[in-house]
C-alpha cells in the first residue's frame, strides 16, 4: 500500500537553529499538508499546499515557518529559528483529491529544541 | 470556526468488552466531512473512516462501527469485543466543504486490559 514517508524519524537541534523536514508524498497525490503534535496534545494544522503554492495556513505557521516542493517528490516545512515551544511531533499528509476524502499521514517527525 | 469535541480523554476495559468512543463537533457548514483516525503507541496517524454530513448511514466495518447523528452532532465509533490491539489513541476530525484544513479533537486514549 502506498504511503507517505518522512525522515528523518527524530531530529534533536538547538534553539534558533533552521531545520528542515522532509516527506515524500504518495506519488499521485496533489494535496500535501503539515500539521503537529505537542506532547500528549491534539493535532494541529500547519498548512495545506496545492498546486505549487500554500492554499490555508494557520495561526501558527507564522514567518518562522516556510514549504517547499523543490522537485516532483519531496515536500519538505521549514523552520528558520526554533525555539523550544517548537517541540512536538510533525506530521506530513497527502490526499488524492483534498481533505473531504481524507488523508494520508506519514509517520511523524519528532523535533525536539534543545 | 469549527470545533470537535472528544470528552472521554481516557477509557480502560477489559478486553473483549465493547467500547463506544464519543465525538461531538460544531460547524456552521451545512456541507462537510467527518473523520477518525487511530494513534497506536507506534505514534502514527491512521485513517478508519470517512463520513460527509449527508449521509446518516450507520457504517460497520468487522469490529468497528460508527453511528452518525446530524441531529445531535455526533459521531461516536463503538468497538465491539475489544482486543490488545485496540490500545492507542482514538482521534475525530471534521472538515468543512471547500477547506483544506482538518479540526481534531483531543483524542480518546483507550486502554485494552488483558
Amino acid at each position: 500500500e502506498p504511503e507517505v514517508t518522512q525522515t528523518p524519524s527524530h531530529q534533536v537541534t538547538q534553539m534558533g537553529q533552521e531545520v528542515i523536514l522532509r516527506c515524500v508524498p504518495i506519488s499521485n497525490h496533489l494535496y500535501f499538508y503539515w500539521y503537529r503534535q505537542i506532547l500528549g496534545q491534539k493535532v494541529e494544522f500547519l498548512v495545506s499546499f496545492y498546486n505549487n503554492e500554500i492554499s490555508e495556513k494557520s495561526e501558527i505557521f507564522d514567518d518562522q515557518f516556510s514549504v517547499e516542493r523543490p522537485d516532483g517528490s519531496n515536500f519538505t516545512l521549514k523552520i528558520r529559528s526554533t525555539k523550544l515551544e517548537d517541540s512536538a511531533m510533525y506530521f506530513c499528509a497527502s490526499s488524492e483529491q483534498g481533505a473531504r476524502y481524507g488523508y494520508t499521514f506519514g509517520s511523524g517527525t519528532r523535533l525536539t529544541v534543545v | 470556526a469549527q470545533k470537535v469535541t472528544q470528552a472521554q480523554t481516557e477509557i480502560s476495559v477489559v478486553e473483549k468488552e465493547d467500547v463506544t468512543l464519543d465525538c461531538v463537533y460544531e460547524t456552521r457548514d451545512t456541507t462537510y466531512y467527518l473523520f477518525w483516525y487511530k494513534q497506536p503507541p507506534s505514534g502514527e496517524l491512521v485513517f478508519l473512516i470517512r463520513r460527509n454530513s449527508f449521509d446518516e448511514q450507520n457504517e460497520i466495518s468487522g469490529r468497528y462501527s460508527w453511528n452518525f447523528q446530524k441531529s445531535t452532532s455526533s459521531f461516536n465509533f463503538t468497538i465491539t469485543a475489544s482486543q490488545v490491539v485496540d490500545s492507542a489513541v482514538y482521534f475525530c476530525a471534521l472538515s468543512p466543504f471547500g477547506n483544506e484544513k482538518l479540526t481534531f479533537g483531543t483524542g480518546t486514549r483507550l486502554t485494552i486490559i488483558p
